[in-house]
């Protein structure tokens, strides 16, 4: 069973326009959300997070919108660069249940043409 | 700088014989984790630790060890290795504060043959 799940395998956009990629999630536990970008031969990096007391979290070009109801976030990228072209994973805890573990999406790859 | 150093970057080995992949972290963090990255299946834990000497299984712990004898090491033990652990494996550290994100090691890529 795979509690969190990146639909999309893939993106490709156009340098300017705006990156939209999204992550869905079943456990109602979970209370704590996290975007990591992963370039090639790199570890992931942390991106942005954002808890479940709000729906959106903004950082720069970056913001995550967080819908409960639906068990639903995105990250949104705007405007998007080529050097934004990497690997994105979203990520998830519930301290309420197990502090210590972190459930993470398959990943989107996002390619950003110039 | 802040970071979280793996060794090797690359392992190739057969079978049967026992490995272990290092980690250390020079950001005094209470929290240490081990995840293996497979095509089509994401990030998945295989154990981590709150603190010295506390470990405990992620979703994918069978076939590892792991000890946490000191605060800033976290070694990865295979102890027979097989070709299904052939994987990506990236260790992470992050303070124990829940919500903190991770720092991520650069990852050692394991071929078992």
């Amino acid at each position: 069973d795979q509690q969190v799940k990146q639909n999309s395998p893939s993106l490709s956009v156009q340098e300017g326009r705006i990156s939209i990629l999204n992550c869905d999630y079943t456990n109602s536990m979970f209370d704590y959300f996290l975007w990591y970008k992963k370039y090639p031969a790199e570890g992931p990096t942390f991106l942005i997070s954002i808890s479940s007391i709000k729906d959106k979290n903004e950082d720069g070009r970056f913001t995550v919108f967080l819908n409960k109801s639906a068990k639903h976030l995105s990250l949104h990228i705007v405007p998007s660069q080529p050097g934004d072209s990497a690997v994105y994973f979203c990520a998830a805890s519930g301290e309420s249940t197990n502090a210590g573990k972190s459930t993470f999406g398959d990943g989107t790859t996002l390619t950003v043409k110039p | 700088e802040a970071q979280v150093t793996q060794n090797p970057r690359y392992l190739i080995t057969v079978t049967g014989k026992k490995l272990t992949v290092t980690c250390s972290q020079n950001m005094n963090h209470e929290y240490m984790s081990w995840y293996r990255q497979d095509p089509g299946l994401g990030l998945r834990q295989i154990y981590y630790s709150m603190n010295v000497e506390v470990t405990d299984k992620g979703d994918v712990p069978e076939g590892y060890k792991v000890s946490r004898k000191e605060k800033r090491n976290f070694p990865l033990i295979l102890e027979s290795p097989s070709p299904n652990q052939t994987s990506l494996y990236f260790c992470a550290s992050r303070p124990i504060l829940f919500g903190s994100p991770l720092h991520f090691g650069n990852g050692t890529r394991l071929t078992v043959t």
